[in-house]
């Protein structure tokens, strides 16, 4: 257990809102990921971060944007919800020193 | 670009029945080679570590192993339990690719 909380676990919501999704990690990792999996896509990368205020794009950051304020809380932020951003969202982290990932338990979002 | 192919899609064993999933994988530079186990409606457990061809891990009824071009998940008497979804994902220079998964289900 890496100690990843994400909230909420799922949300409904409709087109043309904003939502922000949280992650939560409670042991100071400085690598975090958000991913979105989908059925025949499997997960993709959607923004990544290697520190506080500092964040970069994956390949699919196209209507999303994230936040890094404090070391343990990663937020992404879909401006203007769209029926194609329906999905599952996981957050993951890199453990100091290695290469794999450890993923959040996810957060279901639906857009109406 | 990196690729990573994992075969069969989907796979069905009698409990007891061993059997292994492939993962065929495409890369400039493999920095390690991760399995993952996903249950539905969880995310990927991470289960393994493989870093260069001819290393094993084990874990239970599970044996992870790498040449240069595949790794082989083994699974030796599998359980009901041991039914998900087994991800297979590369590293090379900080980029993680994934593969597709094999969705495995262990018939008691």
């Amino acid at each position: 257990d890496a100690g990843i909380t994400q909230s909420p676990r799922h949300k409904v919501t409709e087109t043309g809102t904003p939502v922000t999704l949280r992650c939560h990690q409670t042991e100071n990792h400085r690598y975090m990921y958000w991913y979105r999996q989908d059925p025949g896509h499997g997960l993709r990368l959607i923004h990544y971060s290697y520190g506080v205020k500092d964040t970069d794009k994956g390949e699919v950051s196209d209507g999303y944007s994230v936040s890094r304020s404090k070391t343990e809380d990663f937020l992404l932020t879909l401006e203007s919800a769209t029926s194609s951003q329906t999905s599952v969202y996981f957050c993951a982290i890199t453990v100091t020193g290695g290469y794999e990932q450890y993923f959040g338990p996810g957060t279901r979002l639906t857009v109406t | 670009e990196d690729q990573v192919t994992q075969s069969p899609e989907a796979l069905r064993l009698q409990e007891g029945e061993s059997s292994s999933l492939n993962c065929s994988y495409t890369v400039s530079g493999l920095r390690g080679l991760f399995w993952y186990r996903q249950d539905p409606g969880k995310g990927p457990e991470f289960l393994f570590t493989l870093y260069s061809a001819g290393e094993e891990k084990e874990k239970e009824r599970l044996k992870a192993t790498l040449t240069k071009k595949e790794s082989f998940l083994h699974i030796t008497a599998p359980k009901p339990e041991d039914s998900a979804t087994y991800l297979c994902v590369i590293t090379s220079y900080g980029k993680l690719t994934f593969g597709q998964g094999t969705i495995l289900t262990v018939h008691p």
